[in-house]
């Protein structure tokens, strides 16, 4: 079964600082990887994504992901994090075609931000 | 383009009664699947459906159903409620089954007292 784990529960950054969140997968083979954003009472925005070819990829609002397979990892990065960045994060996998899990996604527990000016 | 529509936003509703929730997804959308956020669980699936049948189903009791119509706008409903299905459903919805893509709704909060 495919599994997600942020290890940050709670992370806590300056405004201007660089920012890196942790996310772990667990999956028999590579999935579909996703990050997405979500504010209090609000749904999920989809920050970037990860389906094949260059293991960097890039989102919105200056996000970045690496993958890594030897690590089944897949880090959110920031250069410079913005007091409007302080929200919940949340990793995803999702199954290829094929797998038993296909139209599912599967969510880590999420890492809260804070931003202090 | 109109994101995903979730309705309604709130609703509380007392504990043994049913409640249907609804969500439109993107015009030209086939794909919605449902997804319960709650403080102790996180977000969990519940099901997606793509045209009209549903493709793959969470590890959720059989109170739990969806439908989803010919236009795409799809309904969940929980018969029997019980106060831990207080949580925030969430729709999603995508282009084709599997997840390309998937655009969220603001949710709804139910709240069973």
């Amino acid at each position: 079964a495919q599994s997600v784990t942020q290890p940050d529960i709670h992370i806590t950054v300056s405004e201007g600082a660089s920012l890196e969140l942790r996310c772990n997968y667990s999956y028999g083979a590579t999935p579909y990887l996703f990050w997405y954003v979500q504010s209090p009472g609000q749904g999920l925005q989809l920050l970037l994504k990860y389906f094949s070819g260059d293991t960097l990829v890039q989102g919105i609002k200056g996000f970045e992901a690496e993958f890594k397979r030897s690590q089944s990892s897949f880090n959110l990065r920031k250069p410079s994090v913005h007091w409007s960045d302080a929200a919940e994060y949340f990793c995803a996998v999702g199954a290829r075609p094929g797998g038993t899990s296909y139209g599912k996604l599967t969510f880590g527990q999420g890492t809260i931000l804070t931003v202090h000016p | 383009k109109a994101g995903v529509t979730q309705t309604p936003r709130y609703l509380i509703k007392t504990r043994g009664q049913q409640v249907t929730l609804s969500c439109s997804p993107i015009s030209g959308h086939r794909s919605v699947s449902w997804y319960q956020q709650t403080p102790g669980q996180g977000l969990q699936f519940l099901f997606e459906y793509f045209s009209e049948t549903q493709r793959n189903k969470g590890n959720f009791p059989g109170r739990f159903s969806g439908r989803q119509f010919s236009n795409s706008r799809s309904e969940m409903n929980v018969s029997t409620l019980e106060l831990g299905d207080s949580a925030l459903y969430l729709c999603a919805s995508s282009f084709n089954s599997g997840n390309t893509e998937a655009f969220f709704g603001q949710g709804t909060r139910l709240t069973v007292v």
